[in-house]
């Protein structure tokens, strides 16, 4: 099982919210982690969204729309990605990223289709 | 240019080795933890190395450990990657990576023969 798994796809309307997922392998306490968010359009370098790790502890990148947001799930172990207000720019890769036994370690990502 | 600017990149043969080159601007280099990553074609993001600030801490992902050799010169503002015994599926996009700062563009890696 791999430590941090994403949906490989999600689509939604123009306008609509969506909220991406990256759930932490059973086991491991959400609440001792730091997670990374990335974005990748086709052709670009990823680009850093934002880090979560509470509410009192989160990180906005630098540009990055307050559309953007972090947070957690307790009961599902998992962090979200929440894009408020779709638009077709947001079409993309989006990956989550976290430290664990002394490496890092990505999601495969959720391919973002804005419909 | 601010930024991440990676160099270094090429086409090597398998057996091979390539140094990869990062110059840093924009930040206080010295201050802050780095990786390198890499991105194969038309798949996800693949963590390869992590240096602290001082360069006293390293680690490896196991697919370069004996293979890659990461340092730094916190002088230079400069970040390297030694890449030694190249594999053909070490073919990839190479970024050098604060992990919560703009990504440069990267290095295209291809070995083939």
């Amino acid at each position: 099982q791999a430590v941090l798994t994403q949906p490989s796809s999600l689509s939604a309307s123009p306008g609509a919210s969506a909220s991406l997922t990256c759930t932490l392998r059973s086991g491991f306490n959400l609440g001792a982690y730091r997670i990374y968010w990335y974005q990748q359009k086709p052709g670009s370098p990823p680009r850093y969204l934002l880090r979560y790790r509470s509410d009192s502890d989160k990180q906005q990148g630098s540009g990055v729309p307050s559309r953007f947001s972090g947070s957690k799930d307790a009961s599902a172990n998992a962090w979200i990605l929440f894009i408020s207000g779709l638009q077709s720019e947001d079409e993309a890769d989006y990956y989550c990223m976290t430290w664990h036994s002394s490496a890092y370690v990505f999601g495969a990502g959720t391919k973002v289709t804005v419909l | 240019e601010v930024g991440l600017v990676e160099s270094g990149g090429g086409l090597v043969q398998p057996g091979g080795s390539l140094r990869l080159s990062c110059v840093v601007s924009g930040f206080t280099f010295g201050s802050y933890e780095m990786n390198w990553v890499r991105q194969a074609p038309e798949k996800g993001l693949e963590w390869v190395a992590y240096i602290s600030s001082s360069g006293g801490t390293i680690q490896y992902a196991d697919s370069v450990k004996g293979r890659f050799t990461i340092s730094r010169d916190n002088a230079k503002s400069s970040l390297y990657l030694q890449m030694n015994s190249l594999r053909v599926d070490d073919t990839a996009v190479y970024y050098c990576l604060r992990v919560d700062w703009p990504w440069g563009q990267g290095t295209l890696v291809t070995v083939s023969s």
